[in-house]
């Protein structure tokens, strides 16, 4: 049974084009991240939610937009896609204390054209 | 601004001798640090942790090592194994409420039999 999950695995687009991403995790952790892994290789946090609360929230264009409607879900809504946009997105989930390791989905590919 | 660096873009080493990845960080204020593996187009996974107060931890053949005056950890992995031939990250925590994590840019370790 998948700890976290994300749908889609692959995800070709077109620019200008609005997609959502989504990422479940059933290990009870009350932590949701999204991440993302571009072309240098960089994993770089970009959201973050605790209780659905949105705690880290780096700077990041506004297009992208992140919904937790529970503790066990974390989506990531990109509008108005971009060609730089083109990157490896990973979610991640955690409890949130120190010690608390993150456990990653297995990625989403995003290719924008 | 890279506050985790790894230098070493690859590594390559034979079955049954040991491999060491490296890692440097900047930012003092960092108090946890974690390896995480990663297979092709799969998301990191755990391996091992270090808190800043201790300087070794040891899992099986994972050992981490923490030097906090040179601001260095190394992994260390004895006997080394085809199946760990992977891309290891180094990640610190900066400790502070949101436990945000910083991940080096990994190092392509090959374990050649």
């Amino acid at each position: 049974d998948t700890a976290v999950s994300q749908t889609p695995k692959y995800l070709v687009t077109q620019m200008g084009n609005d997609k959502s991403i989504k990422c479940e995790q059933n290990l009870g952790h009350d932590t949701m991240y999204w991440y993302k892994q571009d072309s240098k290789k960089f994993l770089k946090i970009m959201f973050s939610y605790n209780n659905k609360e949105l705690i880290i929230n780096e700077t990041v264009p506004n297009r992208f937009s992140p919904k937790s409607p529970d503790k066990a879900h974390l989506n990531l809504h990109i509008n108005s896609l971009e060609l730089g946009d083109s990157a490896v997105y990973f979610c991640a989930s955690s409890q949130l204390r120190f010690g608390g390791e993150q456990y990653f989905g297995p990625g989403t590919r995003l290719t924008v054209t | 601004d890279q506050q985790v660096k790894q230098n070493s873009p690859s590594l390559s080493v034979q079955e049954g001798r040991i491999s060491i990845l490296n890692c440097d960080y900047t930012n003092s204020m960092f108090d946890y640090f974690l390896w995480y593996k990663k297979y092709p187009a799969e998301g990191p996974t755990f391996l091992i942790s270090i808190s800043s107060i201790k300087d070794k931890n040891e899992d099986g053949r994972f050992t981490v090592f923490l030097n906090k005056s040179a601001k260095h950890l190394s992994l260390h992995i004895v006997p080394s194994q085809p199946g760990d031939s992977a891309v290891y990250f180094c990640a610190a925590n900066s400790g502070g409420s949101n436990y945000k994590l910083t991940f080096g840019k990994g190092t392509l370790l090959t374990v050649n039999p």
